[in-house]
């Protein structure tokens, strides 16, 4: 079965700070990855998917197979980046990741 | 084109009661998801739908039911109501059948609260 773990339940930086929000993933296969952002009170949204290799809003995330990893990264923390983030990969049954929150404090 | 549309906003119900979450998308696709999602817990699949005609249990399916009406909508129906089932419970659908590669659109959500 296709599983993400996110080890992070919450993450608290200042703004400004280096952000890296972990996921790592345990199946076989090529894995199909991606970032999820819910903003307070809003809907779940795509943040970025691996195979499209793109940066949004700052963030970038790499698929490093040798440690079955897709950690989310940020340089430079916003304020306005404070929200959950959940990791979740493709396949037959798309189960998430537990999320971590994201506090960027001023 | 709204998306995912999910009904109602919000619920309160006593203990036993039942009660039927709508979810309706209009971006033509296969497969749709009920999820609910609660405080620690992230979000857990309780049912999906990989095609119209078709419905599978997800990972916590029990005390729901589910029906894909249409290739638009996918309820989902809550018997006898228990204050355990008290969550935000979130639609997703996805275009691509197998192996979804593509990403889920989300609807706004439903606030439930059993008492």
């Amino acid at each position: 079965a296709q599983r993400v773990t996110q080890p992070e339940k919450l993450l608290s930086v200042f703004k400004g700070a280096p952000v890296e929000l972990k996921c790592n993933y345990s199946y076989s296969g090529s894995p199909e990855l991606f970032w999820y952002v819910q903003y307070s009170r809003q809907r779940l949204q795509l943040l970025l998917r691996h195979i499209s290799r793109e940066s949004i809003k700052g963030f970038t995330a790499d698929l490093n197979k040798g440690e079955t990893s897709f950690h989310l990264k940020k340089p430079f923390a916003q304020e306005e980046d404070s929200a959950m983030y959940y990791c979740a990969p493709a396949g037959n049954k798309l189960v998430f990741g537990a999320g971590t929150i994201l506090r960027v404090k001023s | 084109n709204a998306g995912v549309t999910q009904t109602p906003k919000f619920q309160v119900l006593k203990t036993g009661q039942s009660m039927t979450l709508q979810c309706a998308q209009d971006m033509n696709h296969n497969s749709m998801y009920w999820y609910r999602q609660d405080p620690g817990m992230g979000l857990r699949l309780i049912y999906y739908s990989a095609s119209e005609g078709t419905t599978d249990k997800g990972e916590v399916p029990n005390g729901y039911n589910v029906s894909r009406l249409n290739k638009r909508e996918f309820s989902l129906r809550l018997e006898s109501a228990a204050p355990s089932q008290t969550s935000v419970y979130f639609c997703a659908s996805t275009f691509e059948r197998f192996p979804y590669n593509s990403p889920l659109h989300f609807g706004n959500g439903t606030r439930l609260t059993v008492t």
